[in-house]
């Protein structure tokens, strides 16, 4: 099946320093890829919206100045955290779209995540 | 609007009794519906998902969901549950867009 990668896995950083996590679609291409991030014991929020060669979509009330997302290629996507603040720690998960829509059968293919911690 | 609900935010239940996980969505359109798991500090995992084709879908781990348009309803279900499957587990809607609607998740204990 489609596997998503993500780099690191865990990290911590030193507040106002700049963190960048990568995402990488392993076996297949990826057009649209997505950025979430999870808050404890919460649901997902979806941060972004990634195109590959074009600029990323953002969520109301997401700072595109602090979360830059890269999508230079169909196989990855990056998720730079700017000038972090403890108040960005989070567990931080990509996902992929995968293939092409068939009705309404297309799925996404998720990362295992990313814990960033900012001390 | 579309959403998704997730009726339990915790559910308990002893091993080898079943499990049931309830999920409610709102669409306006033909819905694809999802249901993911995820293991404490790991990511999602896909279980299964519903697609406008049979409406029982049978997923991995023995886990099951039916999807009833007229109750708008996708509940998870597994006729016997096993230690492996405490986890935190979230309903997902997909509706006409690229975005994906989450819902708030249900953590599924299992007691020995």
């Amino acid at each position: 099946g489609a596997v998503v990668s993500q780099h690191p896995s865990w990290v911590i950083c030193k507040s106002g320093t700049s963190v960048k996590i990568e995402c990488r679609s392993l076996d297949f291409q990826a057009t649209t890829m997505f950025w979430y991030r999870q808050f404890p014991k919460q649901s997902l929020m979806l941060m972004a919206t990634s195109n590959e060669g074009s600029k990323a979509t953002y969520e109301q009330g997401v700072e595109k100045d602090k979360f830059l997302i890269n999508h230079a290629s169909l196989t990855l996507s990056t998720l730079t955290v700017t000038s972090a603040h403890p108040e960005d720690s989070s567990f931080y998960i990509c996902s992929a779209r995968v293939g092409q829509r068939e009705g309404s059968s297309y799925e996404q293919y998720f990362g295992p995540g990313t814990r960033l911690t900012v001390t | 609007a579309q959403s998704v609900t997730q009726l339990d935010s915790h559910v308990s239940v002893s091993e080898g009794t079943p499990v049931l996980l309830r999920c409610n969505y709102s669409s306006s359109y033909s819905p694809s519906l999802f249901w993911y798991v995820q293991h404490p500090n790991k990511g999602l995992q896909l279980l299964l998902k519903y697609t406008s084709a049979a409406t029982l879908v049978k997923g991995i781990n023995g886990f099951e969901a039916e999807f009833k348009k007229s109750e708008t309803s996708f509940h998870l279900t597994k006729p016997s549950a096993h230690m492996s499957d405490a986890a935190e587990y979230f309903c997902v809607v997909s509706i006409g867009d690229d975005k994906i609607i989450f819902g708030k998740g249900t953590r599924l204990h299992i007691l020995p």
